[in-house]
């Protein structure tokens, strides 16, 4: 049973450029949660896509912004990138996102920006 | 607010020692409260969660009880082992429109022979 894969592993962009992340959920889940963790930080929430559209949405400017395809699958579109957008990104999946269903956690996109 | 405040690290124990790193919560409603693992280079993995008060979580010897009246939600383990070694996150989850989560900074542990 394959878990939560994301693409690429790693990524080298310049400032100015814009990037796309790509995630697959755990089979079987139908949510998907983006998070930006900074190095030495806690992941920080950036949106949650269900059933293709975006249901909830953290303190992240709209140079964020996502897709859900209809097999669950989903992309994280990063315009303009600054300096500060370099993080590890996260992608969880979920099942009917309910608060009692943990979250399972793709090992991550690591966006450096030069 | 959402929020999760966690000691600072990191901590450093010598194996077989107990351990204990706190996380207290603020929320809105009634959360549920979870604790998350991150290896070195690996994403989060869930250790462990409680769904309401008074709820004790418990995976691998690692134990949290879900405290209402002290809004904390620690995470201990009698005895630690190299392997644990890692950074610990606990973090809550909101119940509507969806289970968005709140981490706290996260708590580095060494465990040295």
């Amino acid at each position: 049973d394959a878990g939560v894969t994301q693409s690429p592993t790693h990524l080298i962009k310049t400032r100015g450029q814009q990037v796309t992340l790509r995630c697959s959920p755990k089979s079987g889940h139908d949510t998907v949660s983006w998070y930006q963790q900074a190095l030495g930080q806690g992941p920080q929430f950036i949106f949650q896509y269900y059933e293709e559209e975006e249901r909830q949405r953290g303190n992240f400017p709209d140079r964020f912004s996502g897709h859900q395809f209809p097999n669950y699958s989903s992309e994280l579109n990063v315009n303009a990138l600054l300096l500060g957008d370099s993080a590890l990104y996260l992608c969880a999946s979920s099942l009917t996102g309910w608060a009692d269903q943990p979250q399972h956690f793709g090992d991550g996109t690591r966006l450096s920006i030069l | 607010g959402n929020s999760v405040t966690q000691m600072e690290g990191p901590v450093t124990l010598s194996e077989e020692a107990f351990l204990t790193i706190n996380c207290t919560y603020t929320a809105t409603g009634y959360p549920s409260l979870f604790w998350y693992v991150q290896y070195p280079g690996e994403g989060l993995q869930l250790l462990l969660k409680a769904t309401k008060a008074d709820d004790k979580g418990s995976n691998k010897g690692f134990e949290a009880t879900y405290r209402k009246e002290t809004t904390s939600f620690h995470l201990e383990k009698g005895s630690v082992q190299v392997s644990d070694s890692a950074v610990y996150f606990c973090a809550l989850s909101d119940r509507w429109p969806g289970n968005q989560f709140y981490f706290g900074t996260g708590t580095s542990l060494t465990v040295i022979p």
